[in-house]
């Protein structure tokens, strides 16, 4: 099956520093997106991003498909961006949703 | 506020319990999945319901029970689980299966 390799594994910022935050996986993909999941362990949605780049607010994202990897951008970074960030992909072949094995980040005051 | 709801937020129950995990939406999707999360481990995928019909049960325990009474809702019955089956319960909705997946905030369960 696909892989999905997130890094680093884990960072320590200090607030207001920004951070990169890496994905690459083994095949295509139909489907590529970037959850937060925050200490009270609710999973969020922050993008939606199979190809290209978008942006939120202090977040942006850029999937680059032909090159099978995908960047999480942290702007000014405060202490709510804390905890596990994953990347999950859809390869085409079907329906399972794959994880990487996520990256933690604390962000100190 | 997320729009998946899950109820409850957290149970606990015996190994003999009988109980119940729910999952609604009201956004119209027409996929929806139950996935487990173990501490400091990415969610497990357990089963997914495409118009209210099972598609994928990923070798889950029969302890475990999905159902899908309409397309808005979806269940997970537990019965004589297993400590190791405490986790937390996430439950996800997507327009399609090549769609982008909304999740729940969780049931954190504990089995004594």
């Amino acid at each position: 099956g696909i892989q999905v390799e997130q890094s680093p594994p884990d960072l320590i910022l200090q607030e207001g520093a920004n951070s990169t935050l890496r994905c690459n996986f083994s095949d295509s993909v139909n489907n590529l997106q970037w959850f937060h999941q925050n200490p009270w362990g609710q999973l969020i949605n922050l993008f939606y991003i199979p190809s290209g780049t978008k942006q939120n607010g202090r977040l942006s994202a850029t999937t680059v498909a032909t090159e099978r990897y995908s960047l999480l951008y942290i702007s000014s970074s405060q202490t709510t961006d804390s905890g596990v960030y994953f990347c999950a992909v859809l390869p085409g072949a079907n329906s399972k949703l794959t994880f990487g094995k996520g990256i933690t980040l604390s962000v100190r005051p | 506020d997320t729009e998946v709801t899950q109820t409850p937020k957290h149970l606990v129950m015996g190994m003999t319990n009988k109980k119940s995990l729910k999952c609604e939406q009201h956004m119209g999707h027409r996929a929806m999945y139950w996935y487990k999360q173990k501490a400091k481990k990415p969610p497990e995928l357990m089963f997914v319901y495409s118009y209210e019909k099972l598609s994928i049960n990923e070798s889950v325990p029969s302890r475990f029970s999905p159902e899908c009474p309409n397309s808005s809702l979806l269940n997970l019955h537990l019965h004589a689980l297993q400590p190791e089956d405490s986790a937390l319960y996430l439950c996800a909705s997507s327009r399609g299966f090549n769609q982008p997946q909304h999740f729940g905030d969780g049931t954190r369960l504990s089995i004594l």
